[in-house]
């Protein structure tokens, strides 16, 4: 089980760029979440999805955005790229919730916006 | 709004020692889950424990164990006779509903606590 792939790992991007965070997962999980950790900050919700067609804003969602066409697939969209977006994003998985069972998290995708 | 509080940004400690990791909440849910999560410095954050605002019970998984004492909004953190592998950022976070008061399990973290064992 290859659990949470999430790639890149690593990107730099000038500002006004757009690009593509990929998060797969092989666990059959219908909830999916995006999170950034900013140094010293913990995590914060920017998207999540409860299933396949079916997505809603966390608590920092300006300035991205997320589709849900597979259980499989949860991409997040960065369009016009901020150095207030500079970050390390994560993508995490569970079959119901985290409230019912441990969120399964990606390795990060480590972004700088220069 | 539902907050997770850390105040030790990082704890420095000698292998064998006992290290105590705080973690104060705050929410006017009557029903809220709370965890604890470790992210090594391979970055990949690790499940280590959840638990139910209605079980106050104490938990030890190993060297590990948890104290939850809901009338000071409190679940700290224990490692008994630290070691070098424990060396990781450490988060506390809990549960949140949505206005209808169904809960989606989305997780609010506290600033999380850089813990470094020397050998």
């Amino acid at each position: 089980n290859a659990g949470v792939t999430q790639t890149p790992k690593f990107r730099i991007l000038k500002i006004g760029q757009s690009m593509t965070l990929q998060c797969t997962q092989d666990m059959n999980h219908n909830y999916m979440y995006w999170y950034r950790q900013d140094p010293g900050m913990g995590l914060k919700l920017i998207y999540y999805s409860v299933g396949a067609g079916i997505t809603d804003k966390g608590e920092v969602p300006n300035g991205y955005n997320v589709s849900r066409s597979t259980t499989e697939d949860f991409p997040l969209r960065l369009e016009l790229a901020a150095p207030s977006q500079t970050s390390v994003y994560f993508c995490a998985s569970s079959y119901s919730g985290p409230v019912n069972e441990k969120l399964f998290f990606g390795s990060g995708t480590q972004l700088s916006v220069l | 709004a539902q907050k997770v509080t850390q105040a030790q940004t990082e704890i420095s400690v000698v292998e064998k020692e006992d290290v105590t990791l705080d973690c104060v909440y705050e929410t006017r849910d009557t029903t809220y889950y709370l965890f604890w999560y470790k992210q090594p410095p391979s970055g990949e954050l690790v499940f280590l424990i959840r638990r139910n605002s209605f079980d106050e019970q104490n938990e030890i998984s190993g060297r590990y164990s948890w104290n939850f004492q809901k009338s000071t909004s409190s679940f700290n953190f224990t490692i008994t006779a630290s070691q070098v592998v424990d060396s990781a950022v450490y988060f506390c976070a809990l549960s949140e509903r949505d206005a209808g008061g169904t809960s989606y399990g989305k997780l609010t973290f506290g600033q999380g606590t850089i813990l470094t064992v020397h050998p």
